[in-house]
C-alpha cells in the first residue's frame, strides 16, 4: 500500500546530541510537511517542501533543519535537542489541489534525557 | 476567530450513545476544512475534506457538516463503538493553502 513511513517510531536522545528523524513516502506527493505535536496541543508546522522548494515557518527555531534529497525522502535534523523539544514529530504529504486530506506517517516520539 | 478551536477538549461517551463535537475556524479566506481521526499508536487518518457551505459528508456512522459563513463544523458519531475512541482533529485550510490546526477532541468510549 502507498504510505508515509517514519523511522524510528521512538527515539531517545541526550540533551544536546544531534538527532535525525526520517520520513519516506511512496505516494509521489510533491508536498511534504514536518509537524511537532505536544500533548493536548495543535500540531505545529515546522516547515514544508513543495517539491524541492523549502518553506520554513517564521517561528521554527534554527535548531531545526530539514533535508529533502529526493521526492520520496525527507529528514528532520535537530542539531542540539533541548528538553523542550521532546514531542511527537509527524511527517505528512499532500498531493496537488489540496482537495484531499494529508497522509500522515505514524510519527516519531522523541524523548530528550 | 483567528485560530481553530475545538470543543470539548475531551469527551467520555457510553457505548451505543451518539455524540457530536465542534470545530470553529476563521470564516475569512476559507478554502477547505479537514477532519482527521488519530488513534493511539497509529497515523492520523483523513476523514473528510469539506469545501462548500452547507456541505454534509458521511462515512459509515460518522458524519460532518460545514457552515463557512459562521465558521463552524460539527462532527457526529452515531451509536459510538469502542473503536471510535480516538482524538479527532480539525484543520482549516485558507486561500493561501495554510492549514491551521485545532488541538483536537479526545473521545473515549466507555463499554
Amino acid at each position: 500500500d502507498a504510505m508515509v513511513i517514519q523511522n524510528p517510531r521512538y527515539q531517545v536522545t541526550q540533551f544536546g546530541k544531534p538527532v535525525t528523524l526520517s520520513c519516506s513516502q511512496t505516494l509521489n506527493h510533491n508536498v511534504m510537511y514536518w509537524y511537532q505535536q505536544k500533548s493536548s496541543q495543535a500540531p505545529k508546522l515546522l516547515f514544508h517542501y513543495y517539491d524541492k522548494d523549502f518553506n520554513n515557518e517564521a517561528d521554527t527555531p534554527d535548531n531545526f533543519q530539514s533535508r529533502r534529497p529526493n521526492t520520496s525522502f525527507c529528514f528532520l535534523d535537530i542539531r542540539s535537542p533541548g528538553l523542550g523539544d521532546a514531542a511527537m514529530y509527524l511527517c505528512a504529504t499532500s498531493g496537488p489541489g489540496h482537495r484531499h486530506g494529508y497522509t500522515f506517517g505514524s510519527g516519531t516520539r522523541l524523548t530528550v534525557v | 476567530i483567528l485560530n481553530v478551536e475545538q470543543s470539548p477538549q475531551s469527551l467520555h461517551v457510553q457505548e451505543g450513545d451518539s455524540t457530536n463535537f465542534t470545530c470553529s475556524f476563521p470564516s475569512s479566506n476559507f478554502y477547505a476544512l479537514h477532519w482527521y481521526r488519530w488513534e493511539t499508536a497509529k497515523s492520523p487518518e483523513a476523514l473528510f475534506v469539506m469545501t462548500l457551505n452547507g456541505d454534509e459528508k458521511k462515512k459509515g456512522r460518522i458524519s460532518a457538516t460545514l457552515n463557512t459563513k459562521e465558521g463552524y463544523s460539527y462532527l457526529y458519531i452515531k451509536g459510538s463503538q469502542p473503536e471510535d475512541s480516538a482524538t479527532y482533529l480539525c484543520a482549516s485550510l485558507d486561500s493561501n493553502y495554510q492549514l491551521i490546526w485545532g488541538a483536537g477532541t479526545k473521545l473515549i468510549i466507555k463499554p
